[in-house]
């Protein structure tokens, strides 16, 4: 079947500390991978792409996520967590079908929280 | 250039009512789709579309209709309306199924 698992609904850091936001998948095939993040009261912003040039994807804000397809998993980092980062993040996967179509589907979503 | 424009924002039904949530794109977009958003479980695609005239299913299709006819609108019909469909519906769009979304400002429904 296929799936998309965000392992936490919830994850709190301090200003400062690293993030890490964790993203499992289950496909037959290489899927298209996202991250998409959702401020408060605001629409959804795009965070960076996975496109197969690279299994190290750079994003924007200082986040960065790494495609690993042995653990089918596309985790989200930044060295740094900023206040302006408490935000709800989505992990995004397309599950291509056939004659070019594909559904875009949207993990569970992890809420992180920056302490100052 | 208008971008994804989504309406109403806000909507209050009675049980077994219908109705068409709207949605428009003018950036001539090949992939639209309509999703919903409840606490707790993401965004679920409901009905997405890669091109005029072709439409499939997502994950939570049933009690909702759309068509295709032209390559700018995809609404979004609920054909009777139920208080299990009371979300956030988001419509989204892409050049091509892969590449960014752009997303429409939301539509809060209620169904009493």
């Amino acid at each position: 079947a296929q799936s998309v698992t965000q392992l936490d609904s919830h994850v709190s850091v301090s200003e400062g500390t690293p993030v890490l936001l964790r993203c499992n998948y289950s496909s037959s095939y290489s899927p298209s991978l996202f991250w998409y993040v959702q401020h408060p009261n605001k629409g959804l912003q795009l965070l960076l792409k996975y496109t197969s040039a690279a299994t190290l994807v750079k994003g924007i804000n200082g986040f960065e996520a790494e495609f690993k397809k042995s653990e089918t998993s596309f985790h989200l980092t930044k060295p740094s967590a900023h206040m302006s980062d408490a935000a709800e993040y989505f992990c995004v996967v397309i599950f291509h079908g056939s004659s070019n179509t594909g559904k875009l589907i949207f993990g569970q979503g992890t809420t992180l929280q920056v302490k100052p | 250039n208008a971008g994804v424009t989504q309406t109403p924002k806000f909507q209050v039904l009675k049980t077994g009512q219908s109705m068409t949530l709207q949605c428009a794109q003018d950036m001539n977009h090949e992939y639209m789709s309509w999703y919903r958003q409840d606490p707790g479980m993401g965004l679920r695609l409901i009905h997405y579309s890669v091109g005029a005239g072709i439409t499939d299913q997502g994950e939570v299709p049933n009690g909702y209709n759309v068509s295709r006819s032209t390559t700018e609108d995809f609404p979004l019909r609920l054909l009777s309306a139920a208080p299990s469909q009371t979300s956030v519906y988001f419509c989204a769009s892409s050049y091509q199924l892969g590449e960014k979304l752009f997303f429409g400002s939301g539509t809060q429904l209620s169904v009493l």
